[in-house]
This record gives C-alpha cells, sequence and structure tokens, in this order.
C-alpha cells in the first residue's frame, strides 16, 4: 500500500504568509495527487486534483506542484479564511490514502 | 442545488450493524464514482470504499480495515449510496463523509463532500 506523509503537522503562520506544506509518497504516483481543506466542524473541500489543478471555484491564491514522490500545496497570501488543516490524498491505486494532515494555525 | 446529504448515523452496540445513506442532488448521479470517507474523532482522515458507475459495472473497492464487513451499494433510480456496515467495534466509530469523485482529464477525484453523519460504537 502506499502511505502519505505531509510535513509539517502543524505550523504558525500570520496573514499575508506564503504557506507551503509538503506531501511525500511511499512510492512513485505520478500526478494522481488531491489536496483538500478541512475548517473544524466541517466537511473537506476539495482545493486541487492532478497536483495542480484547481478544482472549480477555488482561489487562485492556491497552487499545487510536484510528481512521482514529492509534492507541495502553497498558499501565496494566508488570509484569515485559509486557517484550516490541509490534506492530501493520492488516488494512484487502491486502497486510496489520505496523509496525516498540516494544521495551519 | 448540487449537494450530498448523509443519513442513518447513530448509536449502536460493539458488534452491531447500521446502514448509512446519502441522498445526491442537482447532478447526474450515475456518471460519478462515490465514496465513503471516514474521520474518528480528533483524527484524520480514512478511506473506506468506492463504488464504480454503470459504465464500470458498479464494481467496489474497499479498505482493508472493513473488508468483508462493510458492503457499498448504490441506486442509481434514487440517487442514492449506501454503507451497510456489519461486525461494528468501537474503532469504527467515527464521522462517515460521502463523496462524489468525478472524471477531469483521466483523473477520478473527489469534488463533492457531504456533511458527514456522525457513528458511534459503544456499549
Amino acid at each position: 500500500d502506499i502511505q502519505m506523509t505531509q510535513s509539517p503537522s502543524s505550523l504558525s503562520a500570520s496573514v499575508g504568509d506564503r504557506v507551503t506544506i509538503t506531501c511525500r509518497a511511499s512510492q512513485a504516483i505520478s500526478n494522481y495527487l488531491a489536496w483538500f481543506q478541512q475548517k473544524p466542524g466541517k466537511a473537506p473541500k476539495s482545493l486541487i486534483y492532478a497536483a495542480s489543478s484547481l478544482q472549480s471555484g477555488v482561489p487562485s491564491k492556491f497552487s499545487g506542484s510536484g510528481s512521482g514522490t514529492d509534492f507541495t500545496l502553497t498558499i501565496s497570501s494566508l488570509q484569515p479564511e485559509d486557517f484550516a488543516t490541509y490534506y492530501c490524498q493520492h488516488y494512484r491505486n487502491y486502497p486510496l490514502a489520505f496523509g496525516g494532515g498540516t494544521k495551519v494555525e | 442545488e448540487v449537494q450530498l446529504v448523509e443519513s442513518g448515523g447513530g448509536l449502536v452496540q460493539p458488534g452491531g450493524s447500521l446502514r448509512l445513506s446519502c441522498a445526491a442532488s442537482g447532478f447526474t448521479f450515475s456518471d460519478h464514482y462515490m465514496d465513503w470517507v471516514r474521520q474518528a474523532p480528533g483524527k484524520g482522515l480514512e478511506w473506506v470504499g468506492r463504488i464504480r458507475n454503470k459504465a464500470n459495472s458498479y464494481t467496489t473497492e474497499y479498505a482493508a480495515s472493513v473488508k468483508g464487513r462493510f458492503t457499498i451499494s448504490g441506486d442509481d433510480s434514487k440517487n442514492s449510496l449506501y454503507l451497510q456496515m456489519n461486525s461494528l467495534n468501537t474503532e469504527d466509530t467515527a464521522i462517515y463523509y460521502c463523496a462524489r469523485a468525478s472524471l477531469k482529464t483521466g483523473h477520478w477525484s473527489f469534488d463533492l463532500w457531504g456533511r458527514g453523519t456522525l457513528v458511534t460504537v459503544s456499549s
């Protein structure tokens, strides 16, 4: 099974900061990688698929990059509504798997 | 409105069964794969399983932790997804989300989530 490891597990940032979150797959997954945002008490929201493609309606301050085993999610200028937990997920094969999450606070 | 609404959660004793439902609206249910994802209290997201669409013969996939105990099914005529959960144990306590997967540029990725339903397994 493919394992997903996110770093850091949490980070402290301020409004206006550029934030980068890293996700590493235990084996190559090409670009079968998605990113999700989850706020406390809410359902996850899909941000990015295919490692770098924005889901419909997602603002361009979010960007994703990477291929193979190493991926990043970048928030170009952190806004108050962006404080949340972010998860990566591979869908290269089964079982699908999520990273452990990165809490941005 | 495009949405997914889960129902059927509740308190169940260890060893018991429960059936969750997910009602879809605002889109063509049969065009999509549908998944269940769960989240234990204070923990991260865990994929539970998937059912493919009619074009892919409604085949299913499951996480090892639930295989043989959980069954995913769907009803295109009712735009509904189901999760039959048997032999429940305390580790199955979680919020259960249904999620829609859409095909974009060759990628079946999640693009819509329900609000979730809480399942508590306790004596």
